[in-house]
């Protein structure tokens, strides 16, 4: 299986500043054959489902807001929150979709400081 | 706007069948693999398997011999059932759908989830 990792666990940022999370997995998941990094973001607040942010880990999902990005290759993956808003208080989740079974990382809290 | 909502029991007892169905609403359920995905409660996330409309499956092999999936075309529906139950299969279970063709997908959209129990 690829594991999936993320850090940190948790982190408090202040309105309107920058948030990133990291990705890691344990084997690359760039497909050589059409260059694409199989790897999706979600964000998931309590109670409910998590919600598609990113796929192809830089498209940003239709609606969801352009402060949020996505980047790296490979193993190593980073999800940017550009200007912290307070409805971005979540959880936030990477998925690798290269090989089965599919994998989720462990996820990282963001809050508001 | 597609949507799917999960239904069954919320208490199964332990080494008895989890059974629990998905009905997609506003698309058709061809053309797309279907998936379960469950999270214990306060833990992260853990994919079940998928079904393509033809029924073809893949199951995560930690869960395989106790995973069967299926597929009701005519109704919108596909199911789970998970056997031998335990403790440790209590979470909330959601089910999700794939990008067109392609099993290799993100998860987009998914139901809203459903808490399933495992007590006696």
């Amino acid at each position: 299986d690829i594991v999936m990792t993320q850090s940190p666990d948790s982190l408090a940022v202040s309105l309107g500043e920058r948030a990133t999370v990291n990705c890691k997995s344990s084997q690359s998941v760039l497909y050589s054959s059409n260059n694409k990094n199989y790897l999706a973001w979600y964000q998931q607040k309590p109670g409910q489902p998590p919600k598609l942010l990113i796929y192809w880990a830089s498209t940003r999902e239709s609606g969801v807001p352009d402060r949020f990005s996505g980047s790296g290759s490979g193993t190593d993956f980073t999800l940017t929150i550009s200007s912290l808003q307070a409805e971005d208080v979540a959880v936030y989740f990477c998925q690798q979709y290269y090989g089965l079974p599919f994998t989720f990382g462990p996820g990282t809290k963001v809050d508001i400081k | 706007q597609v949507q799917l909502q999960e239904s069954g029991p919320g208490l199964v007892k332990p080494s008895e069948t989890l059974s629990l169905t998905c009905t997609v609403s506003g698309g058709s359920i061809s053309s797309y693999f279907w998936y379960w995905i469950r999270q214990p409660p306060g833990k992260g996330l853990e994919w079940i398997g998928y079904i393509y409309d033809s029924g073809s499956t893949s199951y995560n092999p930690s869960l395989k011999s106790r995973v069967t999936m299926s597929v009701d075309t005519s109704k919108n529906q596909f199911s789970l059932k998970l056997s031998s139950v335990t403790a440790a299969d209590t979470a909330v279970y959601y089910c999700a759908r794939s990008m067109p063709e392609d099993f290799y997908s993100w998860f987009d959209p998914w139901g809203q989830g459903t808490l399933v129990t495992v007590s006696s």
